[in-house]
């Protein structure tokens, strides 16, 4: 069965700290995502990856960067973390068709 | 680049009733079209998807969906909604040659009533 983790569902950090966010799938997938998801604004994309040690910007990308050492993990870093990225974080990845598998997702609180 | 507008925020329903999800896509060539759903704390299930063929696509849950061209439309229907399905849903479009980027709409959540 397809899995797609994320370390941690809860975290709460303060202002800047820098954070952390793993993700981890087992399905030897080339290709992953780093997402944030608000109220009204749906998913918006941060950072993808297609290929390890290879990544791009997503639409939303300032303030974040990414690391992929290991084809199953992609981490996503908040190098100083501020209040507005308070947010749900969904990692998803893929094996090369647009069929994403999301992880259950880290609510972050930055306080 | 690629765009797909939920117009529906908040949809009520009763349970038992009929459902129907409305989404509407820009993009110049055939999409991949797809619907997820996330129920409350948890990340995105997919539904269903479109890539070519038949227009009219089912899913899990007795969830489908029907590609409409002209209409740039991809529809979510249920015939009978159950209370288990209340939920948030997505509807999301991809483009050939973008490293299976999807783009999200902005999501519909569904209510359900006894």
């Amino acid at each position: 069965d397809v899995k797609v983790t994320q370390s941690s569902r809860y975290l709460v950090k303060r202002t800047g700290e820098k954070v952390f966010l793993e993700c981890v799938q087992d399905m030897d997938h080339e290709n992953m995502f780093w997402y944030r998801q608000d109220p009204g604004l749906g998913l918006r994309l941060i950072y993808f990856s297609y290929d390890v040690k290879m990544k791009e910007k997503g639409d939303i990308p300032e303030g974040y960067s990414v690391s992929r050492e290991k084809k199953e993990r992609f981490s996503l870093i908040l190098e100083s973390a501020s209040t507005n990225q308070t947010s749900m974080y969904l990692c998803a990845s893929t094996a090369g068709g647009h069929e994403q598998y999301f992880g259950p997702g880290t609510r972050l609180t930055v306080t | 680049a690629q765009s797909v507008t939920q117009p529906d925020i908040h949809i009520t329903v009763s349970e038992g009733a009929s459902l129907e999800l409305r989404c509407n896509y820009s993009y110049g060539a055939t999409p991949y079209l797809f619907w997820y759903v996330q129920s409350p704390g948890q990340g995105l299930q997919l539904l269903l998807k479109y890539f070519s063929g038949d227009t009219l696509v089912q899913g899990i849950k007795g969830f489908e969906a029907e590609f409409k061209r002209s209409q740039s439309s991809f529809n979510l229907r249920k015939p009978s909604v159950h209370w288990s399905d209340a939920a948030e849903y997505f509807c999301a479009v991809g483009a050939t040659g973008t490293a299976s980027k999807l783009t999200f709409g902005t999501g519909t959540r569904l209510q359900v009533t006894l």
